[in-house]
């Protein structure tokens, strides 16, 4: 079972530049979630979708545009890269009864 | 969101027992207390939950206190590979929207020596 995938795992971006994170979870789940990480911090919540069709923000959604595009997949869009972009991304995947929540491998993003 | 307060850091030897602490004194009857740990460039992994009662699993036990405003994360015997950083989090249970969210703090960082 592949789980939580996330494309690319690494990025290099000029500022200004624009970029989309790819998520795909294979076990069903109805909610899935795009986190940040600086270094040393723990995770920040950036956008969420609860269900297929429905999408809706985090603690840090600014900079940030999100889509459900179906129940697998869950993309996080950078329309105008900032260097304070600059973070590792991680998606995850939770089932509405099944509370135990899984993540991808995360994506380097480095703006500069 | 009720927070939940841990140690930066803590230090274990291999193969003895580690007990990582959280502070959770605003917790709500609805609340689960769940821990995830974050093995380096890795993402976070779930470790164990509960609610009032201890729970075990084949990676850990949680002990919760009768009042439910502390609990304890039990590593039996610490390896190497549970060098990590420990996150203990509230979360309701999932009703849908922000309630069922996951919200991280700055968990506690576990060194095991050999």
């Amino acid at each position: 079972n592949a789980g939580v995938t996330q494309t690319p795992k690494f990025q290099v971006l000029k500022t200004g530049q624009s970029m989309t994170l790819q998520c795909a979870q294979d076990m069903n789940h109805n909610s899935m979630y795009w986190y940040r990480q600086d270094p040393g911090m723990g995770l920040r919540l950036i956008y969420y979708s609860a269900s297929e069709g429905t999408t809706d923000k985090g603690e840090v959604p600014n900079g940030y545009n999100v889509s459900r595009l179906n129940k697998r997949e869950f993309s996080l869009r950078l329309e105008s890269a900032a260097p304070s972009q600059t973070s590792v991304y991680f998606c995850a995947s939770l089932d509405r009864i099944n509370t135990e929540a899984f993540f991808g491998q995360g994506t380097r993003l480095t703006v500069v | 969101d009720a927070k939940t307060t841990q140690p930066n850091s803590m230090e274990s030897n291999e193969e003895e027992p580690v007990h990582l602490p959280c502070n959770h004194s605003t917790i709500s009857g609805t609340d689960y207390i769940h821990w995830y740990r974050q093995l380096p460039s890795q993402g976070p992994e779930y470790v164990i939950h509960g609610l009032t009662s201890n729970v075990n699993n084949r990676m850990a036990s949680l002990a919760i206190a009768e009042d439910r405003k502390s609990s304890t994360l039990i590593l039996h015997r610490a390896t190497l590979r549970d060098a990590a950083v420990y996150y203990c989090i509230l979360k309701e249970l999932y009703y849908g929207g922000s309630q069922g969210n996951l919200i991280f703090g700055k968990g506690t960082k576990l060194s095991v020596k050999p």
